[in-house]
This record gives structure tokens, C-alpha cells and sequence, in this order.
């Protein structure tokens, strides 16, 4: 089945622990990118990557790092997390020319204390 | 970073009403999608646009790409409670990749 698997689905962490969200997809997708998802404000793209090694910040980047090193991966890494990255956040992934839209993953509830 | 306007912000409608919902943007887009997400899930997409006054149907869903190409509308007829949702609207404009996604429409269907 074609999907974007994220992992975990929830993590509650203390402000200041490293931590790192998997994703992962299994359709050979070129463009993926993160998104949070706050009340009121849709959804805010954090970084995104065209392809292996390319990445680049989106709108709201601050406090967020990714790496590419293979195509079906694509990890976010927040090194020294704080409350206000409490939020939901997403995965998604698409063909580079991004005609069809994107395909989501099902989301990682983050609560940081 | 430009995000779309979308409204209403929500709805609640009795079960059977149908639905209309809007996005608009201050920039020329090519192709319109609509996201439906169920509580606890990631956006699915609904349908997809590609061409100014192109108006596509899923089921009892009807969306249409505006002809100024800086507007949709997707209507839901005789809705049920599995409509319950958070309705997204996203643009792409040309020669980019990437979309931008409006603010939701969060619809609560009372049986």
C-alpha cells in the first residue's frame, strides 16, 4: 500500500531533549516536507527536500533541523525542544512536479513540558 | 509565509443540509486541491483542479476552480456525520512545486 508512515503517533518530552520524528515513504517520491498544524492556523510548512540532499527552510523553520540522505526518508530533528513546539505535526510527500498533490502522513502529536 | 483565506472558519449543519465553503487568494494559482481530514488522521485528497472554471465531482462532493484562478468552492450535498471533518484547501502556482495550504474549515454535522 502507498503511504507516508510516521513515527511516533504521540511523544510527550521535556523542554531541552533531543529528539528525532521518523518518515518514511514507499512510493519513490522526490519533494517531502513537514508541516504543523496549530488551532486556527492551518498548516505551516516547517522544512522540505526536492530530492537526496537537497532541503530548504519553509515558513516557520526556527528550532527544527531535517536531513535527506535517502530518498524515502525524511526525518525531523528538534534539538533542544521547547513548549511552544507543542503541536500536531505531518509528513508529506509528492511526485516532484507536485500535480497530484501531496500524500500525508497520519500525524505525530508532540507535547513538550 | 502566504496562506490562502478560507471560510467559514466552521460549520455546524444538521445532518442532510448541504455545504458550501470557499478559499481565496491574493495570487493566480493553476491547480486547487481539497483535503478532508477526519479527527486524529493526516489530510486526504478529495479532488483536484487544473483548469479555470473546471468543476469536478466525488460523490456528493462538487468543487470548482474559480475563473479570476484565485478562488474555489467545494460543496458537500445531504451531508451525513462522516463529514465531520477539517476541510483544507491548497493552491500550487506555476512553475513551483509547492502549495499553499488555506486555514480550515472545520465542519460538525449534528444528527
Amino acid at each position: 500500500e502507498a503511504q507516508v508512515t510516521q513515527n511516533p503517533r504521540y511523544l510527550i518530552t521535556v523542554t531541552g531533549k533531543k529528539l528525532t520524528v521518523t518518515c518514511s515513504q514507499n512510493m519513490n517520491h522526490e519533494y517531502m516536507s513537514w508541516y504543523r498544524q496549530d488551532p486556527g492556523l492551518g498548516l505551516r510548512q516547517i522544512y522540505y527536500s526536492m530530492n537526496v540532499e537537497v532541503t530548504d527552510k519553509g515558513d516557520v523553520p526556527e528550532g527544527y533541523k531535517v536531513s535527506r540522505k535517502e530518498k524515502r526518508n525524511f526525518p525531523l530533528i528538534l534539538e533542544s525542544p521547547s513548549p511552544n513546539q507543542t503541536s500536531l505535526y505531518f509528513c508529506a510527500s509528492s511526485l516532484s512536479t507536485g500535480g497530484r498533490g501531496y500524500t500525508f502522513g497520519s500525524g505525530t502529536r508532540l507535547t513538550v513540558v | 509565509g502566504q496562506q490562502l483565506n478560507q471560510s467559514p472558519q466552521s460549520m455546524f449543519i444538521q445532518e442532510g443540509e448541504d455545504v458550501s465553503m470557499n478559499c481565496t487568494s491574493s495570487s493566480i494559482f493553476n491547480t486547487w486541491l481539497w483535503y478532508k481530514q477526519d479527527p486524529g488522521e493526516g489530510p486526504v485528497l478529495l479532488i483536484a483542479l487544473y483548469k479555470a472554471g473546471e468543476l469536478t465531482s466525488n460523490g456528493r462532493l462538487t468543487a470548482q476552480f474559480g475563473i479570476t484562478r484565485k478562488d474555489s468552492f467545494l460543496n458537500i450535498s445531504a451531508s451525513i456525520p462522516s463529514d465531520v471533518g477539517i476541510y483544507f484547501c491548497a493552491g500550487q502556482g506555476a512553475g513551483t512545486y509547492k502549495y499553499i495550504f488555506g486555514t480550515g474549515t472545520r465542519l460538525k454535522v449534528l444528527a
